[in-house]
This record gives C-alpha cells, structure tokens and sequence, in this order.
C-alpha cells in the first residue's frame, strides 16, 4: 500500500552543525509535503511546507527539498541548535485534505 | 490559551470501560481531526469531520466513534476500551480554504492507558 516513510529513526548532530533529515513516500498522486516538529509532551507542530510544482522551499533555519524523480523530501535545519531537539514528521497529501504521516526521526542535539 | 485543547490529558481505566476524549477548538476552523499514536508508528487517522453535519472513518476506525457536537467540538469515544487502545490520542484542526494546505494545528494530546 501507500507509505510515508523515514530513513532514520535517531539522529545526532552537535549543537551548530547541520541537520538533514529524511524521507520517502511512494504515492506520486501526493502534491502536498510537511513537515512537522513534535516536542517531548506536546502536539506536532507545523515548520514547513512544499507543493509539488516546487523542488525547494526556505524558511528561517529551515530548507526543505523535494525530488519527484526519486520520491524523496528532506528537510535541512541550519545551525541546529539544542531547541531544535524533537521528533520530526513529514507527511503528506494526496489532495483530500487528509494528512499521512510518517513514522518519525528523533533529533538529539549534543553539545 | 490553546487554540485546540483536549480533555483530559491523562486517562487510566480499565478493560471495558467506556471512555470519552474532548476536543474543543478557538480557532473557527471547520475540519477537525483524531489521530492516534504510537511508538514507531506515527500519526494514525481515527475519523474526521469537515463540518458538523459530515462524520468520516480514517485508517483505523474500528472500536471508536466520534460526535461532532458543534463547529468547535469535536469527542473520541472509546465504547469498551481494550489495552491495545492504550496510545496518545491527538485533535487537531484544519481551515476549510481556497489554498487547501491542510496545515492542521494539534492539540496538546490526550494520553490513555487502558489496563
């Protein structure tokens, strides 16, 4: 069936380094990505988002790319800072309003 | 003030039991959501609702029910809870706009332990 996966359950990176994480989906349909921040204790919330007639997106600190060809979105934090630790989910959307969700990367951030 | 707040945030009961999760929102925001999660797997749909009159399944609506009481509430009903109920349970909202993003804002999660 349809998925929305990660590659990586944990990953560490020290305080100012670069993070990149990732996922794959394999419903081409989908042409809505975002990415979510989930804090210990708390609801995920929204970062950043792409539509598939885009490759790249930025925020502040925070890049997320896309690549139909291969079905795979990453998102870039610069600078990562110890705030920046959480569970990170992509998900997406195929049109219905109707969010799937990945099973999550958890980012620890060490001094 | 949360904008999506859920009650109650801690719940243990037993096997059996009925159980009731709330939802209310500020936000005016037609669509509302439950999902349900689990270690390793994510963010899993209950059901949703578009309007108040508009009740739908999601992945894994077996052995719930909601009720959309109004725009800005939203309950999780549990009829006889089982421990692999035992999860946290999220609401969340959506706008109803042109742009359909389907950014959702979450509440703060209700946790449920059913022994």
């Amino acid at each position: 069936g349809e998925s929305v996966g990660l590659h990586l359950p944990t990953l560490s990176v020290q305080e100012g380094d670069n993070s990149i994480i990732n996922c794959a989906y394999s419903n081409s349909a989908s042409d809505y990505f975002i990415w979510y921040k989930q804090e210990s204790g708390k609801g995920p919330q929204f970062i950043i988002d792409i539509r598939s007639n885009m490759d790249k997106r930025q925020g502040q600190r925070v890049t997320v790319l896309l690549n139909k060809t291969v079905k795979h979105l990453s998102l870039q934090i610069a600078a990562t800072q110890p705030g920046d630790s959480a569970v990170y989910f992509c998900a997406e959307n195929m049109g219905t309003d109707k969010l799937i969700f990945g099973t999550g990367t958890r980012l620890q951030v060490f001094p | 003030d949360a904008d999506v707040t859920q009650t109650p945030r801690n719940r243990i009961t037993k096997t059996g039991k009925r159980i009731m999760l709330e939802c209310s929102q500020t936000k005016g925001h037609d669509r509302m959501y439950w999902y349900r999660q689990d270690p390793g797997l994510g963010l899993r749909l209950i059901y949703y609702s578009f309007d108040v009159k508009d009740i739908n399944k999601g992945e894994i609506s077996d052995g719930y029910s909601v009720s959309r009481q109004a725009q800005a509430k939203f309950s999780l009903s549990l009829e006889s809870a089982i421990p692999n109920q035992t999860a946290l349970y999220f609401c969340a909202t959506s706008d109803l706009s042109g742009t359909g993003t389907g950014e959702l804002f979450f509440g703060e999660g209700s946790r449920l332990t059913v022994l």
